[in-house]
């Protein structure tokens, strides 16, 4: 059974940092490339960042870039994304999400439960 | 960016009743386009990709259609468990983007 479980996130001031973890189980993580996905509190979905199965392709919205960083140890099955310069429109529930392939661009075909990351002062 | 418009943002139906929602995007994406259901307070689920195909395990009464710039999830017969929120998204190129969500309400 495939299995995605966030944490990590938690109540955050403005301009801090915060990283949350993914730890997967259930399949082949070094398979498939894997993607976070956020959603403000009564609003969308939102792509925030991917990479790739090997982990030497990385991708960011223009919202997070240069300010977040997607990695994976593919030897813990575990994604990462460390975030810094928070700012409170970041405050939202964040989904880690498998994409349906390794490499390329790909749909998500299994979530996380979600970790709530909240910017306040 | 790839913009993706659905329609409506709310729409209220009856359980048995046929309903289509639409997805529209502001340039060519092939087939390559995803619907999910999403319940309050939970994580996405997966329903359609590749524009039509039924992700495993989805119900039957779910279809999706389209090719290029528009798109429709139809549902054959609304059931109890179809009320949801309803999301597109367009994985032809970075950065992925979502519709902003129709929401399925009980008339």
């Amino acid at each position: 059974e495939v299995q995605l479980l966030e944490s990590g996130g938690g109540l955050v001031q403005p301009g801090g940092s915060l990283r949350l973890s993914c730890a997967v189980s259930g399949f082949t993580f070094s398979m498939y490339a894997m993607s976070w996905v956020r959603q403000a509190p009564g609003k969308g979905l939102e792509w925030v960042s991917s990479i790739s199965g090997s982990g030497g392709s990385t991708y960011y919205a223009d919202s997070v870039k240069g300010r977040c960083t997607i990695s994976r140890d593919n030897s813990k099955n575990t994604l990462f994304l460390q975030m810094i310069s928070l700012r409170t429109e970041d405050t939202a529930v964040y989904y880690c999400a498998r994409d349906s392939g390794s490499y390329g661009t790909f749909y998500f075909d299994y979530w996380g439960q979600g970790s709530l990351v909240t910017v306040s002062s | 960016d790839i913009q993706m418009t659905q329609s409506p943002s709310t729409l209220s139906a009856s359980v048995g009743d046929r309903v289509t929602i639409t997805c529209r995007a502001s340039q060519s994406i092939s087939n390559w386009l995803a619907w999910y259901q999403q319940k309050p307070g939970k994580a996405p689920e997966l329903l359609i990709y590749k524009a039509s195909s039924l992700e495993s395990g989805a119900p039957s009464r779910f279809s999706g259609s389209g090719s290029g710039t528009e798109f429709t999830l139809t549902i054959s017969s609304l059931q109890p468990d179809d009320f949801a929120t309803y999301y597109c998204q367009q994985y032809n190129s970075y950065p992925y983007t979502f519709g902003q969500g129709t929401k399925l309400e009980i008339k």
